[in-house]
């Protein structure tokens, strides 16, 4: 099993959709979840950490169920300028400090 | 903001010779370096974790031999692909950690997408 999962895409919406992505991870020690954003062959960029008591940041909502271990990004209002990949990533302390990235979920917003 | 440069942003290379791609932390300093390797549709995969100073630890599976992590200064961290091969190819990135970036803050390079023939 994968340590980060999540939905396979791609997800193909027109504009002004809202739009949800789904993550699950394995490793309950996980500490820290964020959501990034990866445009075709480019580095990743964070978008948002994500906390238990769910956060928003505009248009895109994340939300975290530690009982569940689930990740979620909820995008409203989708633009053109949202598609791209984005990536579920947790944080593990106990193993050194390191990001562990989901494969990505892609998203194409179409007029 | 923090900024890592990686270099070069391409490479092609022929199979057999050894490519090195440099990242370099501007404007601060990178006491830890992540390697990580992404094929295309699949995740970022860490490859190793490179502290100043000292020897790089590899990941489950990831030859050390082949891929030689140097991370002699605060700033410059290298990966050489030695013999590269096809299969080799792939997008190679790195990652600083930084501490009083508030939280976990990480920064990544630009990536190097290479290409064995």
């Amino acid at each position: 099993r994968k340590e980060v999962e999540q939905d396979p895409g791609p997800f193909n919406v027109p504009e002004g959709a809202t739009v949800a992505f789904n993550c699950t991870y394995s490793n309950s020690a996980s500490q820290s979840f964020f959501w990034y954003r990866q445009d075709c062959r480019k580095e990743p960029k964070l978008l948002m950490s994500v906390y238990s008591s769910g956060n928003e940041d505009g248009r895109f909502t994340a939300q975290l169920n530690r009982a569940s271990q689930y990740i979620s990004l909820l995008i409203r209002d989708s633009k053109l300028s949202d598609s791209a990949t984005y990536l579920c990533v947790v944080f593990l302390y106990n193993q050194g400090g390191k990001l562990i990235f989901g494969q990505g979920t892609e998203l194409s917003v179409k007029p | 903001g923090a900024v890592v440069s990686q270099h070069p942003s391409r490479v092609i290379c022929k199979s057999g010779t050894s490519v090195k791609i440099e990242c370099r932390s501007l404007d601060f300093q990178a006491t830890t370096m992540f390697w990580y390797r992404q094929f295309p549709k699949q995740s970022l995969m860490l490859m190793a974790t490179s502290n100043e100073g000292s020897k790089a630890t590899y990941e489950q599976g990831v030859e050390k031999d082949k891929f030689l992590i140097n991370h002699a200064s605060l700033t410059l961290s290298t990966l050489t692909v030695t013999s590269a091969h096809p299969e080799d190819s792939s997008f190679y990135i790195c990652s600083a950690h930084t501490e009083g970036q508030g939280g976990y803050g990480y920064t990544f390079g630009s990536g190097t997408r290479l290409t064995v023939v």
